[in-house]
């Protein structure tokens, strides 16, 4: 199975603030990543599909980089409605393995 | 607007069954892969399984972890995709998602939608 290891665990920022989390695969999966995002007690959201793309509705504050096996996740200004967990995911092979979650939360 | 609603979550005994459904709306069921997600308490997210569409066949897929012993199937007349779980095991318990799958043309197929999840609990 292919290993998603994501960094940090856990972040603390201010609203504003440039967050940044890595997602690192145990092997090359090209592009075929994506961002999740939850929020305590809710399901989570789609954001970004194939590294880059963001689905539908999602500000354009988010952003996703990388291919091979390092990846990021950029939310250029965070704002109060950000601070949730985030998820990466690997769609390169079954099964389609998660990273364990990166906190954001406020300073 | 899609729509999914899960249900069939409770209380069961270790090496029991449940079978959890589905139920969606706003788009063209029969169209689409769909997925099981779920959520340890406390817990990251597993990718549990997913039910390819009738033009590949209704193929399905699972974690190995579950291989064996969960099953997918849907009934596209009835806008609906449903997890069979037998031997269920105390690691079982957790909130089981559905998402719908998106075909992203010169991407592939990325989960889009999900269901608000219902609580399976295995426990005696």
């Amino acid at each position: 199975d292919i290993q998603m290891t994501q960094s940090p665990s856990s972040l603390s920022a201010s609203v504003g603030d440039r967050a940044t989390i890595t997602c690192r695969a145990s092997q090359g999966i090209g592009s075929d990543l994506a961002w999740f995002q939850q929020k305590p007690g809710k399901a989570p959201k789609s954001l970004i599909y194939a590294a880059s793309n963001l689905h539908s509705g999602v500000p354009s504050r988010f952003s996703g980089s990388g291919s091979g096996t390092e990846f990021t996740l950029t939310i250029s200004s965070l704002q109060p409605e950000d601070f949730a967990t985030y998820y990466c995911q690997q769609h390169y092979g079954s099964p389609l393995t998660f990273g364990g979650g990166t906190k954001v939360e406020i300073k | 607007e899609v729509q999914l609603v899960e249900s069939g979550g409770g209380l069961v005994q270790p090496g029991g069954s449940l079978r959890l459904s589905c139920a969606v709306s706003g788009f063209t069921f029969s169209d689409h892969y769909m997925d099981w997600v779920r959520q340890a308490p406390g817990k990251g997210l597993e990718w549990v399984g997913r039910s390819k569409n009738k033009a590949n066949s209704y193929t399905t897929v699972y974690v190995a972890s579950v291989r064996g012993r969960f099953t997918i199937s849907r009934d596209d007349s009835k806008n609906s995709l449903y997890l069979q779980m037998n031997s269920l095991k105390t690691e079982d318990t957790a909130v089981y998602y559905c998402t719908r799958v998106f075909f992203y043309v010169g991407s592939g197929y990325y989960p889009d939608s999900w269901g608000q999840g219902t609580l399976v609990s295995v426990s005696s």
